[in-house]
């Protein structure tokens, strides 16, 4: 049990375009769900923290018009990177938390800005 | 605030031979701490956790860590190593009295096993 998904695992774009990627606990309900960004060879960093129903808490440093997200159900949130540039090519990762319990993270989605 | 650090960037180790990837933390309140698994192209996988019980915690595929207070460490160890357990191993800390549950990761160690 307590499988996180995303989509899509990988994608390229072109510079200016906006991505959304997708964040699902398939067999559980992540009251919260993380979303995280790895450079190569680098730790995960914490981006945002959202609650289903309200708005997320994005950390500092992280541009909260720039990275988008939405988490309308106990199931799905979504990550949208606007008007990507090259900078923001990285592997992006999300997790989901039942209450009290320890986070379950996806397999990553990796994002490449052309 | 809290803060892990990763004493080695990268282990190497023979088949066969024990595994040692060292881990101390810094924390102003009761910390949870993690061990996590990650295989190229996979997602990250919980090796075991620490949260007040037992301090020295049992992990899955024969992982285990020892949390000291007074060293302020939680390296994880196994006995013997095998080829599948070369990845990237992070350790984790979660403030649990300030209600943050976000987690800080460490830099990572990543783990090689020679043949």
């Amino acid at each position: 049990g307590a499988v996180v998904s995303q989509h899509p695992s990988r994608v390229i774009c072109k510079s200016g375009t906006s991505v959304k990627i997708e964040c699902r606990s398939l067999d559980f309900q992540a009251t919260t769900m993380f979303w995280y960004r790895q450079f190569p060879k680098q730790s995960l960093m914490l981006m945002a923290t959202s609650n289903e129903g309200s708005k997320a808490t994005y950390e500092q440093g992280v541009e909260k018009d720039k990275f988008l997200i939405n988490h309308a159900s106990l199931t799905l949130s979504t990550l949208t990177v606007t008007s990507a540039h090259p900078e923001d090519s990285s592997f992006y990762i999300c997790s989901g938390e039942r209450i009290g319990e320890t986070q379950y993270f996806g397999p990553g989605t990796r994002l490449l800005v052309l | 605030a809290q803060s892990v650090t990763q004493l080695d960037s990268h282990v190497s180790v023979s088949e066969g031979t024990p595994v040692l990837l060292r881990c101390n933390y810094s924390s102003s309140y009761s910390p949870s701490l993690f061990w996590y698994v990650q295989h190229p192209n996979k997602g990250l996988q919980l090796l075991l956790k620490y949260t007040s019980a037992a301090t020295l915690v049992k992990g899955i595929n024969g992982f285990e860590a020892e949390f000291k207070k007074s060293e302020t460490s939680f390296h994880l160890t196994k006995p013997s190593a095998h080829m599948s357990d070369a990845a990237e191993y992070f350790c984790v800390v979660s403030d649990r009295d300030t209600g943050r549950r976000a987690l800080t990761f460490g830099s990572g160690t990543r783990l090689q096993v020679q043949p």
